[in-house]
C-alpha cells in the first residue's frame, strides 16, 4: 500500500510558527487536504485543495504544495492548536484516498 | 448545520458481525458521496470504504474487502456499514464522513463523532 510520510511530532512555543510536512510520490497529482484532531474529538478540515481554508478556519492556518511535498503552516501558534494533524491525498492508482501517518503538535 | 450521528458500535467476538449506521442531516444526502474511516486506539486515520451519492459506485480498502459492505438509504438519509468476519485488528473508532469532490478526487469535509467497535474474546 502507498505511504504518505509526516514527521511524528513537532514542538513549538506559543506565538511562534509550526510547519508540518507531508511527502510522497502521489502528492503532486491531486489536491492535498489537512485535518486537525484534538484529543477525544473527530477530525476537522483545516485546509483543502492544497491551500484553501474552509469558512471558520483562522487565517493562521495555511497550506502550500511544491512537487511531492505539501506543508501546513500554523502562524502565531496558540495553546488550542495542540492536536494531531493529518494530511490526506487521493491515490489515483487505487481509486481511493490515504491519510498521512499524522503529526502531533505540542505547544510548549 | 451538517450533522452526522453514528450508532451500532459495541463489543463483538472475533468472527462476529456488526452493523453500523450513520444518520445524516443538514444537507441533501443523496447528492454526496459518503465514507467510513476508522482509527485504532492510539493510531492514525485509515479509510475503509466509500459510496457515491446514488450508491452506484463503491470502493473498499483491501483489508476489509470481502468482509465489509457499505450501503445507503437515501430515503432515510442513512449510511450503513455491515461488518462480517470481524478480527481483532478491526477494533477502533469508526467515523462516518461526508465527502466533497475535487478535480478527480474525494475528501471528507464533515465527520461524525464516531462509534467504538471492540473485537475481543
Amino acid at each position: 500500500s502507498y505511504v504518505v510520510s509526516q514527521p511524528p511530532s513537532v514542538s513549538v512555543a506559543p506565538g511562534r510558527t509550526a510547519r508540518i510536512t507531508c511527502g510522497g510520490n502521489i502528492i503532486g497529482s491531486k489536491g492535498v487536504q489537512w485535518y486537525q484532531q484534538r484529543p477525544g474529538q473527530a477530525p476537522v478540515l483545516v485546509v483543502y485543495d492544497d491551500s484553501d481554508r474552509p469558512s471558520g478556519i483562522p487565517e493562521r492556518f495555511s497550506g502550500f504544495k511544491s512537487g511531492n511535498t505539501a506543508t501546513l503552516t500554523i502562524n502565531w501558534v496558540e495553546d488550542g492548536d495542540e492536536a494531531d494533524y493529518y494530511c490526506q491525498v487521493w491515490d489515483s492508482g487505487r481509486d481511493h484516498y490515504v491519510f498521512g501517518s499524522g503529526t502531533q503538535v505540542t505547544v510548549l | 448545520e451538517v450533522q452526522l450521528l453514528e450508532s451500532g458500535g459495541g463489543l463483538v467476538q472475533p468472527g462476529g458481525s456488526l452493523r453500523l449506521s450513520c444518520a445524516a442531516s443538514g444537507f441533501t444526502f443523496s447528492r454526496y458521496a459518503m465514507s467510513w474511516v476508522r482509527q485504532a486506539p492510539g493510531k492514525g486515520l485509515v479509510w475503509v470504504s466509500l459510496i457515491s451519492g446514488g450508491g452506484g459506485t463503491i470502493s473498499y480498502a483491501g483489508s476489509v474487502r470481502g468482509r465489509f459492505s457499505i450501503s445507503r438509504d437515501n430515503s432515510k438519509n442513512t449510511l450503513f456499514l455491515q461488518m462480517n468476519s470481524l478480527r481483532d485488528e478491526d477494533t477502533g473508532i469508526y467515523y462516518c464522513a461526508k465527502e466533497l469532490s475535487g478535480s478527480g478526487y474525494y475528501y471528507p469535509d464533515y465527520w461524525g463523532q464516531g462509534t467504538l467497535v471492540t473485537v475481543s474474546s
